[in-house]
């Protein structure tokens, strides 16, 4: 059964620590992609790797970070920098290569930071 | 810079009839479009898409339309059924030097009464 998996569903810190938010794919996937949504916000790209060992950031990278060690994961984890990590956060992944743009969603993880 | 835009917060329409989302971009280098729908502390799933060299995909009570020189894109539901209440997604991609990314508008909340 292939698909996305993120854990946890809910995850509750305090301010000044940092969390790492897990995802994981068995679809054999490439490409790989985190997002933030902020209430009456769309989806903001945060990070997105296209190969294993590769990753570039996206349009609201501040504040966090990510590793691409092994292709089935691509963990984010978001720093005591980012001002505002209180959102809730998608992974999703793609086939990749050209002409695959299509990007299977995660059921998410809702950070509430206190 | 929004490069994606929808307009309309929120539509509301009645069971049976047609729902119509729209949105709006600006940057011509996108070739491809989606639409995804989410429900509430759910990953988007994806709907339907149209590539840029196309004015029209359907698939069975939804349609995409493009219009390249207006640069906009709509989404038609009919007939529109109470399930279809949701969160409705344009996104648009285009191919750089780092692979495919994604640009989501902000969403419209579509609720279909009975």
């Amino acid at each position: 059964d292939g698909g996305i998996t993120q854990s946890p569903k809910y995850l509750f810190r305090k301010e000044g620590q940092n969390v790492t938010l897990s995802c994981e794919q068995n679809l054999n996937h490439d490409a790989m992609y985190w997002y933030r949504q902020d209430p009456g916000q769309g989806l903001r790209l945060i990070y997105y790797s296209q190969i294993v060992n590769d990753f570039q950031k996206g349009d609201i990278a501040e504040g966090y970070s990510v590793s691409r060690e092994k292709k089935e994961s691509f963990p984010l984890t978001v720093t005591s920098a980012q001002k505002n990590p209180t959102a809730f956060y998608l992974c999703a992944s793609s086939p990749g290569g050209t002409g695959n743009y299509e990007q299977y969603f995660g059921p998410g993880t809702r950070l509430t930071v206190t | 810079d929004q490069q994606v835009k929808q307009n309309s917060p929120s539509l509301s329409v009645q069971e049976g009839r047609i729902s119509i989302l729209n949105c709006d971009y600006t940057n011509s280098m996108f070739d491809y479009f989606l639409w995804y729908k989410k429900y509430p502390a759910e990953g988007p799933t994806f709907l339907i898409s149209i590539s840029s060299i196309k004015d029209k995909n359907e698939d069975g009570r939804f349609t995409v339309f493009l219009n390249k020189s207006a640069k906009h894109l709509s989404l038609h539901i009919v007939p529109s059924q109470p399930g279809d209440s949701a969160v409705y997604f344009c996104a648009a991609s285009e191919w750089g030097a780092s692979g495919s990314r994604l640009t989501f508008g902000e969403g419209t909340q579509l609720t279909v009464n009975p």
